[in-house]
């Protein structure tokens, strides 16, 4: 079974602050890793994606990758009201299917 | 650039009605199309994916089926429904590359 865990959360963070959002995955060979965010009633929206180990930047988002601890997080910076949603992560371990954790929710109070 | 497409946006269809959900896509050629739920409290589920025209694999068995009969074209099907279908189905395509980018979405309350 091709685990991804996520804390449900919700993680509060005041606005301007970094918000921290992490997930595990079981599958040791996994290649691919993706942050998506869902806004309550969307459909997911890829955000970022990462594929070898260390960090990468886009803007506000950056994802890091821990292949040996099997752990990738996302970190968002000066986080805006505009943040709040559910940030799903994914990961591809084989073929074409994505495993997706359950989602964490994030709240970014004004 | 590239658009999915989904329709329709909502449905609430009776245990026992058929179902047929569509999903296009626009601004590419040759992409792989998917199928995923998302239920209530649980994660995202890989249903159907497709390489090709008349390409289908099938990750979960269940009362649905899934049928590609153009390239773009993404079809989901089920001839009997089930409360158990109730849920958010996503169409997703890739441009051939792990990433995959999801339509908005059909919601199907079965009653």
């Amino acid at each position: 079974q091709k685990e991804v865990e996520q804390n449900s959360g919700p993680l509060s963070v005041p606005e301007g602050a970094i918000a921290s959002l992490n997930c595990t995955y079981s599958d040791r060979g996994s290649q691919s890793f993706f942050w998506y965010r869902q806004y309550s009633g969307k459909s997911p929206e890829l955000i970022m994606f990462i594929y070898s180990n260390g960090d990468k930047e886009d803007g506000r988002f950056t994802a890091q990758l821990n292949k040996a601890s099997q752990y990738v997080s996302l970190l968002i910076r000066d986080s805006q009201p505009s943040d709040s949603a559910t940030y799903l992560c994914a990961v591809r371990s084989s073929g074409y299917a994505l495993n997706f954790g359950k989602g964490t929710s994030l709240l970014v109070t004004p | 650039s590239q658009t999915i497409h989904q329709w329709p946006a909502t449905l609430v269809q009776p245990v026992g009605s058929p179902l047929s959900l569509e999903c296009t896509v626009e601004g590419t050629s040759n992409p792989n199309l998917y199928w995923y739920r998302q239920a209530a409290g649980r994660g995202l589920q890989l249903l159907f994916y497709s390489v090709g025209i008349g390409q289908i694999s099938s990750e979960v068995p269940q009362n649905l089926s899934a049928s590609r009969p153009q390239d773009r074209q993404f079809i989901l099907s089920s001839k009997k429904l089930l409360l158990s279908d109730s849920g958010f189905y996503l169409c997703a395509w890739s441009p051939g590359s792990p990433e995959q980018y999801f339509g908005p979405g059909t919601r199907l309350t079965v009653t």
